[in-house]
């Protein structure tokens, strides 16, 4: 099992273009959130998918948009990104039936804007 | 308001040196996770609790309910364990994680 898996690990991106990261869970695992994380800073929730819909969603514009599909991969997509948009991108996995359920979590990816 | 807060904020400590992080909360919870960063990288997911205390190498975990507290301890520290350990939990009301601050450690030889 590989855990969660993301891609890409790096990526540079110029102000105002769009971007697109994936997250593939962890293997039994059927609800993904996805976390941004500054420089210096402890990660913010972005939103939730569970049964390839937002569950819940984070204090972020419109530009942040995701998508869940059947086999519970994910993605996050950025529009018009800015600057500050800059951050690791994390990705956690867990089980929604159970609350105790262990939340694992990819190696991030990170976006730079230029 | 669901808030977790951790303390301290950095420690440095000598190779060896018996290490305690805190973290605290404000209202229940499902479940606890302590977790590991280390500088550039992504997050480890060290021990989850609910209830009780989790062991696992040189890592202890405790949790106690009622004071809604939990202690991460490491022993016999080695400079590899530098890294930022961060607490975050699931509070009963919440489909989210709310983290901590994290706590920076590091380990000197």
């Amino acid at each position: 099992d590989a855990g969660v898996t993301q891609s890409p690990t790096h990526l540079i991106k110029t102000r105002g273009q769009q971007v697109t990261l994936r997250c593939s869970p962890k293997s039994g695992h059927d609800t993904v959130s996805w976390y941004q994380q500054a420089l210096g800073q402890g990660p913010q929730f972005i939103f939730q998918y569970y049964e390839e819909e937002e569950r819940q969603r984070g204090n972020f514009p419109d530009r942040f948009s995701g998508h869940q599909f059947p086999n519970y991969s994910s993605e996050l997509n950025v529009n018009a990104l800015l600057l500050g948009d800059s951050a690791l991108y994390l990705c956690a996995s867990s089980w929604l039936g159970d609350t105790n359920t262990e939340a694992f979590f990819g190696q991030g990816t990170r976006l730079t804007v230029v | 308001k669901n808030e977790v807060e951790q303390s301290p904020q950095n420690l440095t400590a000598q190779e060896g040196e018996f290490i305690t992080i805190n973290c605290s909360y404000s209202v229940g919870i499902s479940a606890l996770h302590w977790l590991q960063q280390h500088p550039g990288g992504g997050i480890v997911s060290l021990f989850m609790l609910s209830s009780g205390k989790k062991k696992h190498g040189r890592l202890i975990a405790t949790i106690n309910i009622q004071e809604k507290h939990s202690s991460l301890h490491i022993t016999a520290s080695h400079p590899r364990d530098s890294a930022v350990y961060i607490c975050a939990v699931w509070f009963d009301s919440n489909y989210q994680l709310i983290w901590g601050a994290g706590t920076k450690l590091i380990i000197k030889p």
